[in-house]
């Protein structure tokens, strides 16, 4: 299938562990670019190829894949991250760019 | 550094046209691929269009293709989205994103809104 499946929701107490999950085909292939975009931003690119953080990105962002499952993992979770997370990944061809359906994640 | 700045969007009755802008600052415009993605309220990213460095190629989404498109003046370091035929469902903040070095997608601009209502 062409499609990027996430959780709709998650929910983390402050200062624990989150693992945010993207499923689809297309992930057996290539790696997963994460975002997080909070309310009335722009999305911000977090972790893109097997597990890179662009500069800024605190650590306690981190990517996997297995399978045809990506995994954003935030140790530690900060009120900060409060915010909506997509998953990126391209299809194959250079006709069409998949974006998951996003995981609006919660800090308590 | 890297800057994006999008302009254009606004209010529009269907079937009109509108055409969006990203003024691209503090990279080699040139060199690089760029996309457009949008965002209706409340929803997720949906990818629209994406041009090549040299606008040799141009690829859509289904749901935009035959109606919209895109366009870049590398001499005025700026990317073009012509929107025609704009229905209620085109509804959308719009943004214009880089295609990086081995990085689909990794600076956006702020974005503009298209409210497509009579």
């Amino acid at each position: 299938s062409s499609e990027l499946t996430q959780d709709p929701a998650v929910s983390v107490a402050l200062g624990q562990t989150v693992r945010i999950t993207c499923q689809g085909d297309s992930l057996r292939n290539y790696y997963a670019n994460w975002y997080q975009q909070k309310p009335g931003q722009a999305p911000v690119l977090v972790i893109y190829a097997k597990d890179i953080r662009p500069s800024g990105i605190p650590d306690r962002f981190s990517g996997s894949r297995s399978g045809n499952t990506a995994s954003l993992t935030i140790t530690g979770a900060q009120a900060e991250d409060e915010a909506d997370y997509y998953c990126y990944s391209r299809d194959g061809t250079d006709k069409n760019y998949l974006f998951g359906t996003g995981t609006k994640v919660t800090v308590l | 550094q890297v800057q994006l700045v999008e302009s254009g969007g606004g209010v529009v009755q269907p079937g009109k046209s509108l055409r969006l802008s990203c003024a691209a600052s503090g990279f080699s415009f040139r060199s690089h691929g760029m996309h457009w993605v949008r965002q209706a309220p409340g929803k997720g990213l949906e990818w629209v269009a994406v041009i090549w460095y040299d606008g040799s190629k141009k690829y859509y989404a289904d749901s935009v293709k035959g109606r919209f498109t895109i366009s870049r003046d590398n001499s005025e370091n700026t990317l073009y989205l012509q929107m025609n035929s704009l229905r209620a469902e085109d509804t959308a903040v719009y943004y214009c994103s880089r295609w990086g070095a081995d990085i689909d997608f990794d600076y956006w601009g702020q974005g503009t809104l298209v409210t497509v209502s009579s």
